[in-house]
């Protein structure tokens, strides 16, 4: 079946604006997670969605970015007022879920973005 | 979670060797380990996983084994080819939600 999809797959933008990064999770897949990575560096968790509960928002590293799941399928991470530091590839990941559901996480190609 | 530091560790292996690539893990409460493999442009690939009651799983070509006693992990490939070229990343996951990655290793093969 169709995996996880991200899009855009690069984006580049100035600094200042705000982008919108899209997630397309595996069908039937009730988590969601957003991960960064940087350059030559693991995987920064972010946030975190299981079905219809509060998100694990804990890794978000500013106020200034967010996340949102819509109908517990397609999810947007949204970075305002973009700054250098956030040029990254962003990651979305989806698994079946359930906590002790010991389930792999299955990734999208990232989306890269560069600010400018 | 893991942290091996800020630099990638690297392994270079001749064509047809089998590589053996080590993780270790921080959390002796961690129940569930997976193995990824990414390519230069591409998402974190799934290759395999073992449950903390297991410390040997095979797939094709490839072998992880778990020794909790000193939180270790590690993949072995078999004949390793050129297209297992890449970075591979442990992940550890404690009874929950949360997966923690390795910083990872460069894997090179050499034909």
């Amino acid at each position: 079946g169709a995996g996880v999809s991200q899009s855009p797959s690069n984006k580049v933008t100035e600094k200042g604006k705000d982008v919108e990064l899209r997630c397309d999770p595996i069908s039937g897949h009730t988590a969601l997670y957003w991960y960064r990575q940087s350059l030559g560096q693991g995987l920064e968790f972010l946030i975190y969605f299981q079905g219809n509960s509060a998100p694990d928002k804990s890794g978000l590293p500013s106020d200034r970015f967010s996340a949102e799941r819509t109908g517990g399928s397609v999810s947007t991470l949204t970075i305002q007022r973009t700054q250098q530091e956030d040029s990254a590839v962003y990651l979305c990941a989806s698994r079946r879920g359930g906590v002790g559901n010991n389930s792999p996480l299955h990734f999208g190609n990232g989306t890269r973005l560069t600010v400018t | 979670g893991e942290s091996v530091g800020l630099h990638l560790p690297t392994l270079s292996v001749q064509e047809g060797d089998n590589s053996i690539i080590n993780c270790a893990y921080s959390n002796s409460a961690s129940d569930y380990f997976i193995w990824y493999k990414q390519e230069s442009g591409k998402g974190p690939q799934f290759i395999i996983d073992i449950r903390s009651n297991m410390d040997k799983r095979q797939g094709q070509r490839v072998t992880v084994l778990l020794n909790k006693t000193v939180k270790h992990l590690s993949l072995q490939i078999a004949a390793t080819q050129p297209g297992d070229s890449a970075v591979y990343f442990c992940a550890e996951n404690t009874r929950g939600n949360q997966f923690y990655f390795g910083t990872g290793t460069s894997l090179t093969v050499i034909p």
